[in-house]
């Protein structure tokens, strides 16, 4: 089955950085990447979202971008906010199933 | 829209009983999911319902049953709980699997 790996797990940036967290994944067939932000106690919140047909997608200070060749996606935070400080996963889409990464603790110091 | 509800919020069972989790689709969804997150890890993929049929089942053991209804609410049971069943269970939907909303889980506690 797909396995999806992020790098790093914990990462820390001033308030005001830009941040990235890189995720692999195994399977060339999967066809769909979200992220999702996760707040301590709460519930993951889909973030924004990459189909396999799009190299990039921005949405205000979010951006994803896939590189299918080389089988990985990455989530960009620009200008970082405190309330951006939660945990955040990548998923990968294979055979009708998302598969999580084990989740990048994210912390802005303001 | 209440988007994706789940009952209850939290429970507490001892080994070898049996739970019953329920899950209610946001509106206009007609795919449920059902993962269990550890703590400190991502979400674990359990099974897919849709049209009332799993779809797609991940590593669990059969213990985990799950029933999705006309309506396209859905029910997770599992039996013969043991003390490492204890987890988040979170219920998503989606149309067809992209775009997965998640309802706030059900924290389950096994004694």
């Amino acid at each position: 089955g797909e396995n999806v790996e992020q790098h790093p797990s914990t990462l820390s940036v001033q308030e005001g950085d830009s941040a990235v967290i890189k995720c692999t994944y195994s399977d060339s067939a999967s066809n769909y990447f979200p992220w999702y932000k996760q707040e301590l106690g709460k519930r993951p919140q889909l973030i924004i979202d990459i189909r396999s047909n799009v190299g990039e997608k921005k949405d205000q200070r979010i951006a994803v971008t896939l590189n299918k060749t080389a089988k990985h996606f990455s989530l960009h935070i620009t200008e970082t906010q405190p309330e951006d400080s939660a945990v955040y996963f990548c998923a990968a889409r294979g055979n009708n199933r998302l598969a999580f990464g084990k989740g990048n603790q994210v912390v802005v110091i303001p | 829209d209440a988007g994706v509800t789940q009952s209850p919020t939290h429970l507490i069972k001892t080994r070898g009983q049996q739970v019953t989790l329920r899950c209610s689709p946001k509106s206009g969804h007609d795919t449920v999911s059902w993962y269990q997150q550890a703590l400190g890890q991502g979400p674990q993929f359990i099974f897919q319902y849709y049209e009332e049929e799993e779809r797609q089942r991940g590593n669990f053991p059969d213990r985990f049953s799950g029933h999705q209804f006309p309506n396209y609410s859905s029910e997770l049971n599992v039996n013969a709980l043991l003390l490492g069943d204890s987890a988040l269970y979170l219920c998503a939907s989606s149309v067809n699997g992209f775009n997965e909303f998640f309802g706030p889980g059900t924290r389950l506690t096994v004694l």
